[in-house]
């Protein structure tokens, strides 16, 4: 099975912050990851798929990198909305995994 | 508008049995794969099973396999998950999640559309 560690487990950041979050894949996955955000009581929101592509509807503020192992979640100046819970998920092969989130918070 | 709604959670003894529905719209339901993730309190988002459009392809997690089943109405614009053996460490909420794609067959993805979820609670 393909393990899924995010980094760091929780960051503290200012509106207007640049924020950076990786994820490491324990064997190769290509381009086969996705973000997602999550708030408080709500289900996940997908942000990004196949490692660097927005989903409709998502800010350009947001933006993925990354393939084969190693992978980032980049927002590039924080908004108010933005603090939540964010997770990794590879869509390589069954079993599916997720990272196990990072919780970005207001500093 | 596309929309999935759970239904079905509630409080259960260990080593009873539970069925979640999850109702879709707003899309042609018989083209995506369905996926069931759930989340403890507290906790992460965990994986439990997936099934193809026409149900040729069916996929379980480990901690759930033997002892839930996935399943489709296409008719009924409908997903399922029988649950028994209920333990402890399966209380969680449970989201229906959508694939990304239509027309992937036995192939994984990341989920585009979510439902609210619903509570399963195992406790004597």
């Amino acid at each position: 099975d393909i393990q899924m560690t995010q980094s760091p487990s929780s960051v503290s950041a200012s509106v207007g912050d640049r924020v950076t979050i990786t994820c490491r894949a324990s064997q190769g996955i290509s381009s086969w990851l996705a973000w997602y955000q999550q708030k408080p009581g709500k289900a996940p929101k997908l942000l990004i798929y196949a490692a660097s592509s927005l989903q409709s509807g998502v800010p350009s503020r947001f933006s993925g990198s990354g393939s084969g192992t190693d992978f980032t979640l980049t927002i590039s100046s924080l908004q108010p909305e933005d603090f939540a819970t964010y997770y990794c998920q590879q869509a390589n092969s069954f079993p599916l995994g997720f990272g196990q989130g990072t919780k970005l918070e207001i500093k | 508008e596309v929309q999935l709604v759970e239904s079905g959670g509630g409080l259960v003894k260990p080593g009873g049995s539970l069925r979640l529905s999850c109702a879709a719209s707003g899309f042609t339901f018989s083209s995506y794969s369905m996926n069931w993730v759930r989340q403890a309190p507290g906790k992460g988002l965990e994986w439990v099973s997936s099934i193809s459009s026409s149900s040729s392809y069916i996929y379980y997690a480990d901690s759930v396999k033997g002892r839930f089943t996935i399943s489709r109405d296409n008719a009924k614009n409908s997903l399922y998950l029988q649950m028994n053996s209920l333990r402890a460490e399966d209380t969680a909420v449970y989201y229906c999640a959508r694939i990304c794609r239509a027309g992937v067959v036995g192939a994984p993805d990341a989920f585009d559309i979510w439902g609210q979820g619903t509570m399963v609670t195992v406790s004597s």
